[in-house]
Formats: structure tokens, sequence, C-alpha cells
């Protein structure tokens, strides 16, 4: 059965600092894969979506970048993290080139930056 | 890409069927209508998907009526475990659908 995994689950950084979330897909090949922010209360924000090995699309500019070394293994990174980059930060993978099927999320990655 | 509108918020108490309807006017002939649940502290998890009619799980029921210019989602007999959010999602994830759009879903409460 596919998994996918994400750490770590909390994580506070201080102003300035770097960044790097990673997530891990199992038992699937070439997948579709995502990063989502969501700020408390709100509903999920597309960052990042990756349709193979070193492709990237982003949606929205920020201070966050990401990269697919592998191609089950999405990383989000940060070279100086600010305070708007607080929030609750979830990968997804989806089947690659179907049309029927949805996202699976991972458990996600709570960052406060202070 | 096809925008989605929800209510905001809604309460239910136990024991009851609660429905929760989302508009999708704009929706595309490829796009399939699906739903997620969200607790806090977690990511959403997978609930239903449809295209067209009604689709039923174990766990809950789609209608889509003929137009699929909206979609019900159905929970029978809710408990108070089912408080939760509730997103509708309209999309094709094998052509672009990936830029699907989550909106800010519903909230139920489910009280005792």
């Amino acid at each position: 059965s596919q998994t996918i995994h994400q750490w770590p689950a909390t994580l506070v950084q201080p102003v300035g600092s770097p960044l790097s979330l990673e997530c891990t897909v199992e038992g699937t090949s070439n997948p579709n894969l995502y990063w989502y922010r969501q700020a408390a209360g709100r509903g999920l924000q597309l960052l990042f979506y990756s349709v193979g090995i070193g492709q990237i699309s982003s949606e929205v500019p920020q201070n966050l970048s990401a990269s697919r070394p592998q191609d089950r293994q999405f990383i989000l990174s940060s070279k100086k993290l600010l305070l708007s980059d607080s929030g609750f930060y979830l990968c997804a993978w989806s089947v690659r080139d179907r049309g029927q099927g949805g996202y699976t999320f991972g458990s996600g990655t709570r960052l406060t930056v202070v | 890409l096809a925008k989605t509108t929800q209510p905001i918020s809604m309460d239910s108490y136990e024991g009851q069927e609660v429905n929760i309807t989302c508009s999708h006017n704009n929706i595309a002939t490829n796009d399939y209508i699906t739903w997620y649940q969200q607790f806090p502290s977690q990511g959403p998890r997978f609930i239903i998907q449809g295209y067209k009619t009604k689709v039923t799980n174990e766990v809950a029921s789609l209608f889509i009526p003929a137009d699929r210019k909206s979609s019900t989602l159905s929970l029978p007999r809710v408990s108070l475990s089912d408080t939760a959010v509730y997103y509708c999602l309209v999309g094709d994830l094998g052509t672009g659908g990936f830029k699907t759009i989550f909106g800010a879903g519903t909230r139920l409460f489910v009280k005792a």
C-alpha cells in the first residue's frame, strides 16, 4: 500500500534561520507531488507541485523553494525564514496522468517562526 | 479552474443526517468532484469522489445532479467524531487539475 511520510511534525525556528522539510512517498512510482500551506482557520494554499524529478512549478511567489531530487522525495526549503512563513505545511501526492482519484496527504509539519 | 462555494459552517446533533452542498457552476467536462475531511492539525483525508449521479461508500454518499453544477455530501447519522472541516474540490488531476483550489471548507460542529 502507498504511504506518505512527512517530518518533522513540529518545528520552532528563529527568524532568519534556514528551513528544510522532507516528504517521501512509498508504494508508488512517478507520483505528482505537492506542498501546501495552511494558515490557522484557513483553507489550503498550493505552494509547489512537481510532475517529475527536477520539475518544480511554483504557484505563489514567496520566500520558499522546493526540490525533487528523487522520484518519491519532495523537499521544501528556505534560506532565511520570515515570521510570515509560520503555518501548517502539508505534503501530498496523487497518481500521475489520472483524472480520477484524489490527493493523499501527509500528517503535516507545524512551523512556528519566532 | 472550477471555483467552489460551500457554507462556512453547519451545526448538527448526534444521530442526524448532515447534507453539505457545494456549488461549482463552471465545472469542466473532465472534472471530478471530490470531498475531503480535515481534523485539526491533520492533513485532509479523502472521503468520496464522483462524476455524476450518486456515489455511496461506507462513510458517505455523494449526490450530483445532471447539470453537475452542484453536489451534496451526505453524512448519515453523524457522531461527535465527525466534527471537522469538509472541503469540496473540483478538478481533473490528470490534466492540470493539480492546481485545484481548496476553499475555506465547511466547518461542521456535531453536538451531543
